[in-house]
């Protein structure tokens, strides 16, 4: 019972440095999200997707990029690490058609330190 | 945009009570659905329960109810025979199937609840 898949769970990267956080998920969902989670604040959205090939800003896509070649997989990329980019990351994926029927499905979140 | 608003950042509750948490939102939008998440300290979402929009009737879930008001775009959580477990922040989620908003929830800032002996 996977679900959601969310890697790595911790990682603290120095300022400029990239790096790609992974989400993938074994359920065929169609949508996928990238929420961050700043401290006090609720999630907002990065990017997200309603297929493979079919990517979308959010409300905070600065500082990030994504991509959707497969159903399965919806890396998110930062390039030149910031501080402000100290957050906690979520992945999450729903089924299409009744699209929030159940509602979504979360990954465990990656806490991002940038130093 | 949709907006949505907890506020009260942080209850508590003494175990066995009941403990009501407030959401507002605001939206144009006919149909939708809302959802209350819970999350704690292992930082994982866990969905508590759903209600449609269209349906009048409050979603309960076990120990877990709400009072939803869509005229007034109310949406709040009742937690009853409160438990140590339920210790936790607590997100209202307000989402659409439907335009550019499609699929997407929006979260408020939560509501942090302790659940004390």
């Amino acid at each position: 019972n996977a679900g959601v898949t969310q890697t790595p769970k911790f990682r603290i990267l120095k300022i400029g440095q990239s790096m790609t956080l992974q989400c993938t998920q074994d359920m065929n969902h169609n949508y996928m999200y990238w929420y961050r989670q700043d401290p006090g604040m609720g999630l907002k959205l990065i990017y997200y997707s309603v297929g493979a090939g079919i990517t979308d800003k959010g409300e905070v896509p600065n500082g990030y990029n994504v991509s959707r070649s497969t159903t399965e997989d919806f890396p998110l990329r930062l390039e030149l690490a910031a501080p402000s980019q100290t957050s906690v990351y979520f992945c999450a994926s729903s089924t299409p058609g009744v699209v929030l029927g159940p509602g979504y499905t979360f990954g465990s979140g990656t806490r991002l330190t940038v130093v | 945009a949709q907006t949505v608003t907890q506020s009260q950042p942080e209850m508590s509750v003494q175990e066995a009570e009941t403990v009501t948490l407030s959401c507002t939102y605001d939206t144009s939008e006919n149909n939708y659905y809302l959802f209350w998440y819970k999350q704690p300290p292992s930082r994982q979402m866990i969905l508590v329960i759903r209600q449609e929009a269209y349906k009048q009737q409050n979603a309960t879930e076990n120990r877990f109810s709400v009072n939803f008001q869509k005229a007034a775009k109310s949406f709040s959580l009742k937690i009853s025979d409160s438990q140590l477990g339920d210790t936790a922040m607590y997100f209202c989620a307000p989402g659409f199937d439907r335009g550019s908003t499609l699929g997407r929830l929006y979260f408020g800032r939560g509501t942090q609840l302790t659940v004390w002996p």
